[in-house]
């Protein structure tokens, strides 16, 4: 596609509830990213891959968070047990090698709401 | 480790008046510095970036920027509104190790009235 896509845009979940965030980056690009954007913050890394190898996940804020990559292309973020505070916009970022020289094109996000 | 701080959460200009969004950074290595604009409900555009070339950089939409060290700082400037620039502006520096990561600052909302 012409962008980075990500489904569903919105996502309402009662709290005890697992959801599965899709990202679909530019065909070819090497690097994705995920990020957390609470309201009203500046979105915080959550984890890093390079094709299907996840080199750094040092930002997932719990074991009930797991991303994977499988195929190297499409990148699913999974929460488990979802809790209240775990309520943000999801992004997804994906550059053609990572670089700090490479733009990385970000998605529209997907919003989770947990009640 | 690296840190990026954004004066001013909320900005409100008029029409055709001087923008300027500060961003202070903190990193014990060379930076690279981003701005980033978010319009409502899209995702992050790059407006522009420092990597050790010309301390003035030039990005789109007739925003720029201007690294100093001395003052690590890197303040986004745009001589002229336009109500189309209403939005929210991320800082960003990437963490080093090359790998893409971005570390942004708070946001600051940029309010334009007519």
């Amino acid at each position: 596609g012409a962008g980075v896509s990500q489904s569903p845009r919105y996502k309402v979940a009662k709290r005890g509830q697992d959801v599965a965030l899709r990202c679909d980056p530019i065909s070819g690009h090497v690097s994705l990213f995920w990020y957390q954007q609470a309201l009203g913050q500046g979105p915080e890394f959550l984890t890093y891959f390079q094709n299907e190898a996840q080199l750094d996940k040092s930002g997932l804020p719990s074991d009930r968070f797991f991303a994977e990559r499988p195929e190297g292309s499409v990148s699913t973020l999974k929460i488990q047990r979802t809790q209240q505070e775990d309520s943000a916009v999801y992004l997804c970022a994906s550059s053609l090698d990572g670089g700090v020289n490479t733009e990385a094109f970000f998605g529209q996000g997907t919003r989770l709401t947990v009640v | 480790a690296q840190s990026v701080t954004q004066l001013g959460s909320h900005v409100s200009v008029s029409e055709g008046a001087l923008v300027l969004l500060r961003c202070n950074y903190s990193s014990s290595v060379p930076p690279y510095l981003f701005w980033y604009v978010q319009y409502p409900n899209q995702g992050l555009q790059l407006l522009l970036k420092y990597t050790s070339a010309a301390t003035l950089v030039k990005g789109i939409n007739g925003f720029e920027a201007e690294f100093k060290k001395s003052e690590t700082s890197f303040h986004l400037t745009k001589p002229s509104a336009h109500m189309s620039d209403a939005a929210e502006y991320f800082c960003a520096v990437s963490e080093t190790g090359n790998t893409g990561k971005l570390i942004f600052g708070q946001g600051t909302t940029l309010q334009v009235k007519p």
